[in-house]
């Protein structure tokens, strides 16, 4: 069974800080996508980004940035300058694909919340 | 084109009565999902669709709940009756099926039953 975990249940810090919220995953599969995904205090699931177990390009879309390393079975997200905008609950979610016999869910962490504090 | 949408955004009741919560998923996609979100339990996967017929309901509480999709553009879910563990934030969320599978999450009904 796949697992995800999130060991950070709360990260605090202040305006223009860089942050990094940590995920390690457990699959034996050697097909499966990672996401990460926001949740802001209205409430609406955001996604973020996706990866594929294929592709351990880390990947950069403006203040946010993604480390994937399968040796590790980590896939991290940094916010770079961080603004109070940012504060939110940060989810990262492991799914198997089509490839698996299994349901195709999304497995979700516990979340990060990250508060900004200007 | 318009995200996944579910109504109603809020829903109050009392224990025992009958709650139906409403989804369109976005068009084109054939995966349907419906999720829980509570504090004790995190994000679950109650039950999912594909084509409109229901795959995998496993993760449905109990016989108090059910779903329905009658078309590609409609899915209900419903708690007959409600009880005060029921008390929520349900999300549909919808998918196409290719290699990638990004679910995309409708905006969640609250639901509070007292």
């Amino acid at each position: 069974a796949q697992k995800v975990t999130q060991a950070q249940t709360e990260i605090s810090v202040v305006e223009k800080e860089d942050v990094t919220l940590d995920c390690v995953y457990e699959t034996r599969d050697t097909t499966y996508y990672l996401f990460w995904y926001k949740q802001p205090p209205s409430g609406e699931l955001v996604f973020l980004i996706r990866r594929n177990s294929f592709d351990e390009q880390n990947e950069i879309s403006g203040r946010y940035s993604w480390n994937f390393q399968k040796s590790t079975s980590s896939f991290n997200f940094t916010i770079t300058a961080s603004q109070v905008v940012d504060s939110a609950v940060y989810f990262c979610a492991l799914n198997l694909g089509f490839s698996s016999g299994s349901a195709r869910q999304l497995t979700f962490g516990s979340g990060t919340q990250l508060t900004v504090l200007p | 084109d318009a995200g996944v949408i579910q109504s109603p955004r809020h829903e109050v009741t009392e224990m025992g009565q009958e709650v139906t919560l409403r989804c369109k998923p976005i068009s084109g996609h054939d995966y349907l999902f419906w999720y829980r979100q509570t504090m004790m339990r995190g994000l679950e996967l109650l039950i999912y669709f594909n084509n409109n017929v229901p795959i995998d309901d496993s993760g449905m509480p109990e016989d108090r709940f059910s779903a329905k999709m009658p078309n590609a553009s409609f899915s209900t879910l419903k708690i007959q009756p409600s009880e005060p563990r029921d008390s929520a934030v349900y999300f549909c969320a919808s998918s196409f099926f290719a290699g990638e599978e990004t679910q995309y999450f409708g905006p969640g009904t609250r639901l509070l039953v007292l």
